[in-house]
């Protein structure tokens, strides 16, 4: 069964520094997300992505995030210059219509 | 913009004990009403999708239905395999989700 799968598993970072993210998302899928999650809390959209632009972006979605498709295959996030607050999980998510299908996360840790 | 609450926020049943968890939202309309499962560390899981008053769908011992204000999800007969988190989350067409905070389901065998 496809799936959407995301690297790394977990990512730890100093604060200030660069971060990108990794996803693949399901192969013919048209619709990709961002969202993240602070332990403990509620799941969080960021970004959504559809014929290689932004089509949607959360008020967390700031100057310090970027999205992109490079190829056919890869959905990257990147964060310019990492903050505390920025320790959560990443999830990335695809969909064709409706339903949308999220990967397994990375974690990331920012100190 | 929608609202999703949980109830309740924790659960523990004992094995075999049926139950349901509920979802209500603030905005209601033609918005989808979705369940996924989240197990610790891992990403949510899809379960069902709901989009009309009266609706159910059903998987193995998990029966979701929805009325115009909120959603439930039945456990029926629930074994340790079910304990999970299950969030459920609205949204409409292909734009983003708003999910609540999860039910935490713990299934003592």
């Amino acid at each position: 069964e496809p799936e959407v799968t995301q690297t790394p598993s977990h990512q730890v970072t100093q604060m200030g520094q660069e971060v990108i993210l990794r996803c693949v998302p399901i192969s013919n899928h048209l619709y990709f997300y961002w969202y993240r999650q602070i332990l403990g809390q509620k799941v969080e959209f960021l970004v959504s992505f559809y014929n290689n632009e932004i089509s949607e972006k959360s008020e967390i979605f700031d100057d310090q995030f970027s999205v992109e498709r490079p190829d056919g295959s890869n959905f990257t996030l990147k964060i310019r210059s990492t903050k505390l607050e920025d320790s959560a999980m990443y999830f990335c998510a695809s969909s064709l219509v409706n339903e949308q299908f999220f990967g397994p996360g990375t974690r990331l840790t920012v100190l | 913009e929608d609202q999703v609450t949980q109830s309740p926020e924790a659960l523990r049943l004992q094995e075999g004990e049926s139950s349901s968890l509920n979802c209500s939202y603030t905005v209601s309309g033609l918005r989808g009403l979705f369940w996924y499962r989240q197990d610790p560390g891992k990403g949510p899981e899809f379960l069902f999708t709901l989009y009309s008053a009266g609706e159910e769908k059903e998987k193995e011992r998990l029966k979701a239905t929805l009325t115009k204000k909120e959603s439930f999800l039945h456990i029926t007969a629930p074994k340790p395999e079910d304990s999970a988190t299950y969030l459920c989350a609205r949204g409409f067409g292909n734009e983003k989700l708003t999910f609540g905070t999860g039910t935490r389901l713990t299934i003592i065998p």
